[in-house]
């Protein structure tokens, strides 16, 4: 079975600095993909960020970027220029493609950016 | 327009009450999940349908149906409701495993949940 661990469960950041939450998953599995999902106070399950396994390249979306190190299992989140709206819940998934889609969520890292 | 939708948005009802949340999307895709989310905010999947065919049922009472009449809902009927019930529900959808330009499209999509509290 597939884990994800959020080791962070909560975190804080100045408004305009840099934070990165770490997540890292347990699998025998080479193909997969790595998710970032953001849930705001509204409850509202928001993708962030997406990575294939099989990519080297890491994935940025305008502030946000992954590092993400396959040997080790790492998938870490940097959210750079933090701004308010940024805070939320933080969860890390991992899926396996063709068993069903599932999705594998981690216990999730409550972000909160600080005026 | 309103990509995953979860009818109703707030559910209080008493222990031992039938309830049903239903689950539509209009993105076209193939597959649609249910999660449960706790107290403590863990998500945790509960069913998968693919074309209104189940392929994922998670370990969940049997007072948990899903329904799916087409690929565009996906419904959740409880019976007998208790208390340890309580928490937010959420459906998703994706496109399944489809390739679409030569990636695959298995980005989840949620709906908005559910806040279930049983009495």
């Amino acid at each position: 079975a597939q884990t994800v661990t959020q080791s962070q469960p909560e975190m804080s950041v100045q408004e305009a600095e840099t934070v990165t939450l770490s997540c890292t998953y347990d699998t025998s599995e080479n193909n997969y993909y790595l998710f970032w999902y953001k849930q705001p106070p509204s409850r509202q399950m928001i993708l962030v960020i997406r990575q294939e396994a099989y990519k080297q390249q890491n994935a940025t979306e305008n502030r946000f970027s992954v590092n993400f190190q396959k040997a080790a299992k790492s998938f870490s989140l940097k959210i750079s220029d933090s701004q308010l709206g940024d805070t939320a819940m933080y969860f890390c998934a991992f899926m396996k493609p063709f068993a069903g889609n599932q999705f594998y969520f981690g216990t999730g890292t409550s972000l909160t950016v600080i005026p | 327009d309103t990509a995953v939708s979860q009818t109703p948005k707030y559910l209080v009802t008493q222990m031992g009450n039938d309830k049903s949340i239903k689950c539509e999307q209009n993105l076209g895709h193939d597959t649609m999940y249910w999660y449960k989310q706790d107290s403590k905010k863990f998500l945790k999947i509960m069913f998968s349908y693919n074309n209104k065919e189940l392929i994922i049922n998670e370990t969940v009472p049997n007072r948990f149906s899903p329904k799916s009449p087409d690929k565009a809902h996906l419904n959740l009927h409880i019976n007998s409701l208790e208390l340890g019930d309580s928490a937010v529900y959420f459906c998703a959808s994706s496109l399944g495993g489809h390739q679409l330009g030569g990636e695959f499209q298995e980005t989840q999509y949620f709906g908005p949940g559910t806040r279930l509290l049983v009495l």
